[in-house]
């Protein structure tokens, strides 16, 4: 079964400190998506990312960059420089693509409070 | 850009008593997922459905059930609401076709709906 495990429940950062959120995943497919998505205090989620399980490539998108490794099943997420904006609930999600009429699952959730 | 719109943003009803929750997507989009949020839980999901008329069990559908008789729109019913009924809760869609769920989601603004 797939799983998606956040360990971090909350963590607190100065602004301008790194911050990294890590997400492990569990399934038993070759094929799969994992997403990171946030929830500012408005409360809509907000599509952040989506890597392939082919894909290993680490990626960054100005201050924030995800490094996804298979070999430990994970998908963490840094935000270097964080700012106040950065205060949020981040979820990370896993589809097993193949199938048909299945959901993405998500993690429990890090919240990140950035203080000024 | 996609716009998911959840009827109310805020919603109290009494125990016992029948709660519909409106979703509707103005993008044509295939699937659309109902999650509840609870803290410390993440979201977790109740129904999806990939076409009209259509519906899937997520993780939690007891005490829920979901209608889908435009492509649209997707309901969430409370059959008899129950104090532990109260949460916040998503809808979301995505693109699909064929089940397809390595998409992206797209969410709603969320209901926050107490049962009292």
């Amino acid at each position: 079964a797939q799983k998606v495990t956040q360990a971090q429940t909350e963590i607190s950062v100065v602004e301008k400190e790194d911050v990294t959120l890590d997400c492990v995943y569990e399934t038993r497919d070759t094929t799969y998506y994992l997403f990171w998505y946030k929830q500012p205090p408005s409360g809509e989620l907000v599509f952040l990312i989506r890597r392939n399980s082919f894909d290993e490539q680490n990626e960054i998108s100005g201050r924030y960059s995800w490094n996804f490794q298979k070999s430990t099943s994970s998908f963490n997420f840094t935000i270097t420089a964080s700012q106040v904006v950065d205060s949020a609930v981040y979820f990370c999600a896993l589809s097993e693509a193949h199938k048909a009429g299945t959901a993405l699952i998500f993690g429990k959730g890090t919240t990140l409070s950035v203080s000024s | 850009d996609v716009k998911v719109t959840q009827s109310s943003r805020y919603l109290v009803k009494r125990t016992g008593e029948k709660v519909f929750l409106e979703c509707v997507q103005d993008m044509d989009h295939e699937n659309m997922f109902w999650y509840r949020q609870d803290p410390g839980l993440g979201l977790r999901l109740i129904y999806f459905s990939y076409d009209v008329k259509m519906k899937e069990k997520g993780d939690i559908p007891e005490g829920y059930s979901v209608s889908r008789e435009k492509k649209e729109r997707f309901s969430l019913i409370l059959e008899s609401a129950s104090t532990n009924q109260t949460s916040m809760y998503l809808c979301a869609s995505s693109p699909g076709g064929g089940g397809a769920t390595n998409e992206k989601l797209f969410f709603g603004s969320g209901t926050q709906l107490s049962v009292l």
